[in-house]
């Protein structure tokens, strides 16, 4: 079965310190991407960050990073400065690729995140 | 604004009514997705249409059905309505691999209240 697990159901972090999201998933296929997608307050489903599983480079956007770690199957997010716009429910998800077409995303089941000030 | 778009954004009907839920997808995606998120729980796929074909199916119960028409708008219909099914239904596309069709955006939502 291809699973993501989160294990941090809730975590707290005040603005402008940093703070990691954890994140692992099981699948036996190799072609796949993985997603964090954020969910603030108003339930809207947002990307921030992609990261290919061929590539070992890890991806980063501003102020969100990745620790991609594919034969542990882990990826964790890192988000640094933390503001108080980024208090939202965070998903992680990978999506697989079969024979060149791409299939649907598996979530975990969120970290609710709290930026404190 | 992600280029998805949901209609309703918010219904309330009765149980035993059905309803539909329609979405566009990106300008060029060929691929919709429905998902569906409860109170409590995480985002359960429902299923995936690609340029007009069924491409893959998740938890969808045998009340709940989905088409892409030719010109790739889809609609969720939902029939027989428990209270259980009070969620939100987000509609997702995506494009061709390869062309930003590695990446599934998301509409806003449709928030579904059964009463």
């Amino acid at each position: 079965a291809q699973t993501v697990t989160q294990s941090q159901p809730e975590m707290s972090v005040q603005e402008a310190e940093t703070v990691t999201l954890s994140c692992t998933y099981d699948t036996s296929e190799n072609n796949y991407y993985l997603f964090w997608y954020k969910q603030p307050p108003s339930r809207q489903m947002i990307l921030v960050i992609r990261q290919e599983a061929y590539k070992q480079q890890n991806a980063t956007e501003n102020r969100f990073s990745v620790n991609f770690q594919k034969a542990a199957k882990s990826f964790s997010l890192k988000i640094s400065d933390s503001q108080l716009g980024d208090t939202a429910m965070y998903f992680c998800a990978f999506m697989i690729f079969y024979g060149g077409s791409q299939g649907n995303l598996i979530f975990g089941k969120g970290t609710k995140l709290s930026v404190k000030p | 604004d992600s280029g998805v778009t949901q209609t309703p954004k918010h219904l309330i009907t009765a149980t035993g009514q059905r309803v539909t839920l329609r979405c566009s997808p990106r300008s060029g995606d060929l691929s919709v997705y429905w998902y569906q998120q409860s109170l409590d729980q995480g985002l359960q796929f429902l299923i995936q249409y690609y340029n007009g074909e069924e491409r893959a199916k998740g938890n969808i119960l045998e009340r709940f059905s989905a088409q892409q028409f030719p010109d790739l708008h889809s609609e969720l219909n939902l029939s027989s309505l428990e209270l259980g099914d009070s969620a939100l239904y987000f509609c997702a596309s995506s494009g061709v691999m390869g062309h930003s069709g590695n990446t599934i955006y998301f509409g806003e939502g449709s928030w579904l209240t059964v009463v």
